[in-house]
Order: C-alpha cells, then sequence, then structure tokens
C-alpha cells in the first residue's frame, strides 16, 4: 500500500504568491515523522522542515509551514511569498518509529512547482 | 560544516561490470542510508547503518547490491554484474541518531550530490 501520496504532479504559482503542495500519508505506527524535501534541477535534496506526530503545533521555517492534520493524515506544505528560485521538485516523506530511532524514509512521488512572473 | 560528499558524480559503466560508489557523511552523524532514485521507481530506500549495529538491507534489489561501512564513516555500495535497469541516481544521506532524543532533533536525513550511474 502506498504510503505517501502526493496527488500534485505539477503546479504553478506567480511570484509573491502562496503556495500549497498536498501530502497525504497512511501508517499504523502513532509515532512517525513526516518531512519535506526540496530537489532543484541539480539534483541535490534539500531538507526544509519536519513535521512529528505527537507535536501539537504546525511546525515553521521562515516562509515554509507544514499544514499537519492527523485526523485527515495530510501534511501539506505552505510556501508563502514564492519566489523564483522555490521552482523545484518538492518531495514529502515519511520516517516511522519514535524520534531517536534510525529509520528509512518512505517518498511520494513529488510535485514539480514552478514560478513564474 | 561540510555537508554529505558522494563519489563519482558520475559513472558510466558497460553491462555486466562490477561498480563501486562511495559516500562520506556529515562528520559525527551516526546513521547513514542510501537510497536510490529513477524515472520509474522513484525514490526507493536501498539500506542504512546504525552505530554498530547490523545494516537494514530490506530495501536491497538482488543480491548483486551490497554496502559496507568502514569506521562508522565512509560508506561503499557495490552493484555487481551490473544491469541496465540499475541505471538511476544513487543517493545517500546521513543523520544524527540518538537513543532518546526528542523534541526538534527529528533525526533529519541529509542527503549528498548523489552519483548518476548510467550502464550502457
Amino acid at each position: 500500500a502506498q504510503k505517501i501520496t502526493q496527488t500534485q504532479p505539477g503546479m504553478f504559482v506567480q511570484e509573491k504568491e502562496a503556495v500549497t503542495l498536498d501530502c497525504t500519508y497512511d501508517t499504523s505506527d502513532p509515532s512517525y515523522g513526516l518531512f519535506w524535501y526540496k530537489q532543484p534541477s541539480s539534483g541535490e535534496m534539500i531538507f526544509l522542515i519536519y513535521q512529528g506526530s505527537y507535536d501539537q503545533q504546525n511546525a515553521t521555517e521562515g516562509r515554509y509551514s507544514l499544514n499537519f492534520q492527523k485526523a485527515r493524515k495530510s501534511a501539506n506544505l505552505v510556501i508563502s511569498a514564492s519566489q523564483l528560485g522555490d521552482s523545484a521538485m518538492y518531495f514529502c516523506a515519511m520516517r516511522e518509529g519514535l524520534t531517536g530511532t534510525a529509520s528509512k524514509l518512505t517518498f511520494g512521488t513529488g510535485t514539480r512547482l514552478q514560478v513564474t512572473l | 560544516g561540510a555537508g554529505v560528499s558522494q563519489s563519482p558524480s558520475n559513472k558510466v559503466t558497460e553491462k555486466g561490470k562490477d561498480v563501486e560508489l562511495r559516500c562520506d557523511p556529515i562528520s559525527g552523524h551516526t546513521a547513514l542510508y542510501w537510497y536510490r532514485q529513477s524515472l520509474g521507481q522513484g525514490l526507493e530506500f536501498l539500506i542504512y547503518f546504525q552505530g554498530n549495529s547490523a545494516p537494514d538491507k530490506s530495501g536491497l534489489p538482488s543480491d548483486r547490491f551490497s554496502a559496507e561501512r568502514t569506521g562508522g564513516s565512509v560508506s561503499t555500495l557495490t552493484i555487481q554484474r551490473t544491469q541496465q535497469e540499475d541505471s538511476a541516481v544513487y543517493l545517500c544521506a546521513s543523520s544524527l541518531y540518538r537513543v532518546g532524543a526528542s523534541g526538534k532533533s527529528p533525526d533529519t536525513q541529509y542527503f549528498g550530490p548523489g552519483t548518476r550511474l548510467t550502464v550502457l
């Protein structure tokens, strides 16, 4: 069963606008972590933001915020004030198990974001 | 500080040859992971090492794939008798694994630039 689902293969957003990238997940483990990574055309995976399953508040990192809706099993990434440099592939990923235990990441298929003038 | 480094950045090989891919993790990171990214399969986990524990090899696609981590640092991924379907970008990541870590210590995996493997 697919554990991470990203239903938007591609998205367009105008510069300075906000955009939401969708991610839903499936797990029976009560302890898990959700991550978003950015992969520009250069290929390197860049960590953006993390949300733990027990975190009470939505994570924020600068222009990135994570809209975590646990009951709906969704962890959408919100990018505010989009910039041309935000054009990239974005991957949602999940780690199952407690923080402090090394565990593999399961990735979604990604969303390609294009920021336009 | 220095990030995860991988070498070579590109590797072209002929079908049937063996290849070795190298990963240098972030200094002090105790966990090291290998993933593969291909057009058809997306991002797939291959193997991870954590401290002195036995590695989790559950993602290795066949017995042609193996990996080792020497001295708790550098890792080498070896693919024997390469096939065309092995063509992909091989990504290495490392994280700081700590027992009992909590709060904002999610063992975030930091990735290297990858090795693009092309099997002719």
